[in-house]
């Protein structure tokens, strides 16, 4: 079975500065994939960025970076020069074969960006 | 285009009724998922369907029966609602079954059975 552990429930960030959201996962595939999506207010889910277990280089997308430390099981997601617009509930989620390629989420971060 | 619809957005009813929602993706993708979204924001997946085939089945009650008359529409019948089953549902869709794609979600569809 895959787990997602997400264990800040709020984060705060001043507008502007760099924020990390913590992620650990557990599973026992070799191969698996790395996900973190955000949620607004408005209720979509929009995916950010996409990290392979054999990726030996950390994804980037834009301000959006996933800090990957494959020994410890650890997916962080950092965001760069926060925006009020990045305030969300932010989700980590992975698929493998032992949970059958089905995106397992974590409980989720909701963060929020203060002027 | 939106990729993912879904229909209804919102549905209000009264326990004890069936009610339907409805998915398409016009991705190409050939694989759809629903997800439900509790009250506490946790997202849990329900099905899955990979060309029409049903290829995950969580622990749901028989009571949700999910359709798929081909592989870019995904179906959601519940019958006798409950209070419970209050939430947001969300389809989605992916390129394959494997690790590397994302899911496409739908914009959820929020039900409230009173």
């Amino acid at each position: 079975a895959q787990k997602i552990t997400q264990t800040q429930p709020g984060m705060f960030v001043q507008e502007k500065e760099a924020v990390t959201l913590d992620c650990t996962y557990d599973t026992s595939d070799q191969s698996y994939g790395l996900f973190w999506y955000k949620q607004p207010s408005s209720g979509e889910m929009i995916f950010l960025i996409y990290q392979g277990s054999y990726d030996e280089q950390n994804a980037t997308e834009g301000r959006y970076s996933l800090n990957f430390q494959k020994a410890r099981k650890s997916a962080n997601l950092v965001i760069s020069a926060s925006q009020l617009g990045d305030s969300a509930m932010y989700f980590c989620a992975m698929r493998g074969l032992g949970s059958n390629y089905k995106l397992t989420f974590g409980k989720g971060t909701l963060l929020t960006v203060n002027p | 285009d939106t990729a993912v619809s879904q229909t209804p957005k919102y549905l209000v009813t009264q326990m004890g009724n069936d009610k339907s929602i409805k998915c398409e993706q016009n991705l190409g993708h050939d694989t759809m998922y629903w997800y439900k979204q509790d009250s506490k924001k946790f997202l849990k997946i329900m099905f899955s369907y990979n060309n029409k085939e049903l290829i995950i089945n969580e622990t749901v009650p028989n009571r949700f029966s999910p359709k798929s008359p081909d592989k870019a529409h995904l179906n959601l019948h519940i019958n006798s609602l409950e209070l419970g089953d209050s939430a947001v549902y969300f389809c989605a869709s992916s390129q394959d079954t494997m690790n590397t794609g994302e899911l496409f979600f739908g914009e959820g569809s929020r039900l409230t059975v009173l």
